[in-house]
This record gives C-alpha cells, structure tokens and sequence, in this order.
C-alpha cells in the first residue's frame, strides 16, 4: 500500500528556533497533504491542507505564519514551526490521499519537544 | 468539526469480536463513514469505509445502519495487538475532522 514518510521522527529544540519537518508521499504523488497535531491523550486536530503549488489552508485557531507550510512538489510538503515555544511541543502528524474517495494515508509523526 | 460520537472506551476479551459503536446522525447522502485506529505515539491506521453498504476486508467489518446514522465496526476476533484508539469519521469532502475516538482494551 501507499507510504507516507516524515522526517524525523523526533526533534527537540530550544525555545525560539524554528523546526522543519518533512512529509513525503513515496509511491504516489498527492496534490493534498494535510496536517494534524495531537497532544496527549488527546484526539488528532486538522490544522491545515496543503496544496501543491498554492497557499495552505488553515484551519480556525491556526496561526499561518506560526506553522509554514510549503508544498512545493507533488511527493513532499513541509511544516515549519517558526519561533517555538514550549506549548508548541507535540506530536505533528501529516497524511495524504491519493484518489478520493480512498484512503488517507498517515504518516509515522514527529514528536517535538521545545526546551 | 467531528460528526460522530463514540462511547469513550470499551473492553473486550481476546478472541471475542469486539463491536466498536459510532452515531452520526448528521451525516449527508454522499458523506463516507471512515474507521481508523491509533496505536500509542504512531500514526493512525486505516481499517476500512463505507458509504452505505456493509463493508468486509481483512482486518474488520462495517455495517452501516439503512438510515446510515450509525454504523458499528466488528474486529471478528480480537488479539492484544487490536489494543488501541479506534476513530469513526465522516468525511466531508477532503477533510477527515476526528472525534474523540474510543479506547478499546483487548483483555487476556
């Protein structure tokens, strides 16, 4: 079946650096990739669609210029978490599809820790 | 926003079907009812879908009331390793918005 890979799977920061973090969709391409976190005993929360070639869509309460994301190719989009704090820190999950209606594929998420 | 609504958490003993319920009752005619499951610090897993027939794969079965306001996803026999987060989710459009899922424990 269709793969979707990030990198890393872990990344801990210092306080007010910006963190990337890489999805890639490996065996198929993906016009839409989306974006969730997800804190502790907590559900998954969509934060945004990214869209190949154009600006992300973000959800209500999602700061667009605190989570960059770039969709610069139909196999890779990025999230970047600019000037992290430590409530940024949580686990970042992105996914893709490759028909619809199908399956969304999830990738294996990044766990971020901001010292 | 989620449109489904899944009791919390459940038990169920190894080797016994384990019946996972979902209620949408909001759902619209050409909505997909998704089941997916998470297993701790990894990225959910998807089971299986359905729009209005029951549905059959490997992993599990999905039966979808004829109203399609509920749906209930059957693991015919569970094993310690079914022991995650199971989400029921409908699809609007390309978004899957989860709910708070329920907790289903695979007991020896």
């Amino acid at each position: 079946g269709a793969v979707v890979s990030q990198h890393p799977s872990w990344v801990i920061c210092k306080s007010g650096t910006s963190v990337k973090i890489e999805c890639r969709s490996l065996d198929f391409q993906a016009t839409t990739m989306f974006w969730y976190r997800q804190f502790p005993k907590q559900s998954l929360m969509l934060m945004a669609t990214s869209n190949e070639g154009s600006k992300a869509t973000y959800e209500q309460g999602v700061e667009k210029d605190k989570f960059l994301i770039n969709h610069a190719s139909l196999t890779l989009s990025t999230l970047t978490v600019t000037s992290a704090h430590p409530e940024d820190s949580s686990f970042y999950i992105c996914s893709a599809r490759e028909v619809n209606p199908g399956e969304l594929f999830f990738g294996e998420g990044s766990r971020l820790t901001v010292l | 926003d989620a449109k489904t609504t899944q009791p919390p958490s459940m038990d169920c003993a190894e080797g016994r079907a384990a019946n996972l319920p979902c209620n949408h009752s909001t759902i619209s005619g050409n909505e997909y009812v998704y089941w997916y499951r998470q297993i701790h610090s990894q990225g959910p897993q998807y089971i299986i879908h359905g729009l209005k027939n029951n549905e059959t794969n490997e992993m599990a079965s999905l039966i979808i009331t004829e109203d399609r306001k509920s749906s209930t996803l059957i693991l015919p026999h569970a094993t310690l390793r079914d022991t995650a987060v199971y989400y029921c989710i409908v699809v609007t459009g390309n978004q899957f918005y989860f709910g708070t899922g329920t907790s289903l424990t695979v007991i020896p």
